[in-house]
């Protein structure tokens, strides 16, 4: 596709259940990160791939969360037992080659916890 | 750790007045760069800045990057309706990824 893609675009869930987002990244993209933003805040970085070394995991909040990324496509994100400080919108990136190359955004998808 | 601060946090202007942003780093940069997030939309790269004291302009945008690399700027000329938003530096300092500052969020009365 043209720009980095994002499912759900919105997800609403009770507390204690797991989630999964995901992310497609722009095709080529080496590099893809994984960001939090809770509503008026910045971007709380999460995790960071890049091609096939070992992700970057030191943003991950708590055990609750991990990520996956299959070689160099699609990668997931998920919440394990879900707690209502976790609403946010999760943004996800790519970029050519990672480290200081520009970022493409997806539009992000927005998690409610009630 | 790195140190990143963005000031103000918050600005109102009148259409048609000068808006600046400042993004400092408590360490030397390797490059910096500048996103726009339009309200309710997600971050797009405005530009990246490399070379020490290096200016770029895009329109009614002027980017300076500091001569010691720490420090850098975003400032608007005549302010229009539609830089409404949050502006973002993002520094690379080297590790794997970049570093997000907190944002000014930008109003602008028509």
């Amino acid at each position: 596709g043209a720009g980095v893609s994002q499912s759900p675009s919105n997800k609403v869930t009770e507390k204690g259940k797991d989630v999964e987002l995901r992310c497609d990244p722009i095709s080529g993209h080496t590099a893809l990160y994984w960001y939090r933003q809770r509503l008026g805040q910045g971007l709380e970085f999460l995790i960071y791939f890049q091609g096939n070394s070992a992700p970057d995991k030191s943003g991950l909040p708590s055990d609750r969360f991990s990520a996956e990324r299959t070689g160099e496509s699609v990668s997931t994100l998920t919440i394990q037992r879900t707690q209502q400080e976790d609403s946010a919108v999760y943004l996800c990136a790519s970029s050519n080659r990672g480290g200081n190359q520009p970022q493409h955004f997806g539009d992000g998808t927005r998690l409610s916890i009630l | 750790g790195q140190q990143v601060m963005q000031i103000p946090q918050y600005q109102h202007v009148q259409e048609g007045e000068d808006f600046t942003t400042y993004c400092n780093s408590s360490t030397t940069l390797s490059n910096i760069q500048w996103y726009k997030q339009r309200p309710g939309g997600h971050p797009v790269f405005l530009i990246q800045l490399v070379k020490s004291g290096e200016v770029k302009k895009q329109k009614r945008l002027t980017f300076q990057f500091g001569e010691a690399k720490k420090n850098s700027s975003l400032h608007i000329t005549a302010t229009q309706t539609t830089d409404v938003g949050t502006y973002f530096c993002a520094l690379d300092t080297g590790r794997r990824a970049l570093t997000f500052g907190s944002g000014t969020r930008l109003q602008v009365q028509p």
